[in-house]
């Protein structure tokens, strides 16, 4: 498959365990924060988003958490499995009808089985 | 419903040549965005386009160009190619109002010799 990025952070996670993706933002005008799954040769796929005026969203499975104070936003992924693993990027953007969306460098998610 | 599709999915040119790729979206998705991924730099917004007007723009020179047709699909033309050039570009699509998830295509990966 292709690589996405030969130089990301990984996090090698035991199949079973949970896990927790870090990302910094940059921007603290963004108001609308973004978590994308990307697998070896796909395009990034939706995976949970959370708005500015929120601080924890759940999903099936993933959890988003954000820290406007210190800019920060972490996904959680409840009992990895090895279908899990891709390289995860975190996405803001700052609302006013325009899509453009900054992504984070990633972190590749490694599952053990 | 069928995703968005983007053509060809390889391609192989070299220094000075130029290339159009296309991108189809999701039918109804009137939003249509671009952007560039690399291992180096990550995946870096090109343009947005919406009912054939680009009303966003990344921070690319202007050999980077795009448009969007009536049916919604899009273009993107780079010319004067450059080894540099060499990346995954992908296209996402989006219904109109703000906070709503951009499905990405599989990519065009370019390589430039």
């Amino acid at each position: 498959g292709e690589s996405v990025g030969l130089h990301l952070p990984t996090l090698s996670v035991q199949e079973g365990d949970n896990s927790i993706i870090n990302c910094a933002y940059s921007n603290s005008a963004s108001d609308y924060f973004i978590w994308y799954k990307q697998e070896s040769g796909k395009g990034p796929q939706f995976i949970i988003d959370i708005r500015s005026n929120m601080d924890k969203r759940q999903g099936q499975r993933v959890t988003v958490l954000l820290n406007k104070t210190v800019k920060h936003l972490s996904l959680q992924i409840a009992a990895t499995q090895p279908g899990d693993s891709a390289v995860y990027f975190c996405a803001e953007n700052i609302l006013g009808g325009y899509q453009k969306v900054t992504f984070g460098t990633g972190t590749k998610l490694q599952v053990i089985p | 419903k069928a995703g968005v599709t983007q053509t060809p999915r390889y391609l192989i040119k070299t220094r000075g040549q130029q290339v159009t790729l296309s991108c189809s979206p999701i039918s109804g998705h009137r939003s249509v965005s671009w952007y560039q991924q690399t291992p180096g730099q990550g995946l870096q917004f090109l343009f947005e386009y919406f009912s054939e007007t680009q009303r966003n723009k990344g921070n690319f020179p202007g050999r980077f160009s795009g448009r969007q047709f009536s049916n919604s699909r899009s273009e993107m033309n780079v010319s004067t190619l450059e080894l540099g050039d060499s990346a995954l570009y992908l296209c996402a699509s989006s219904l109109e109002t703000p906070y709503n998830e951009q499905f990405f295509g599989p990519g065009t990966r370019l390589t430039v010799l």
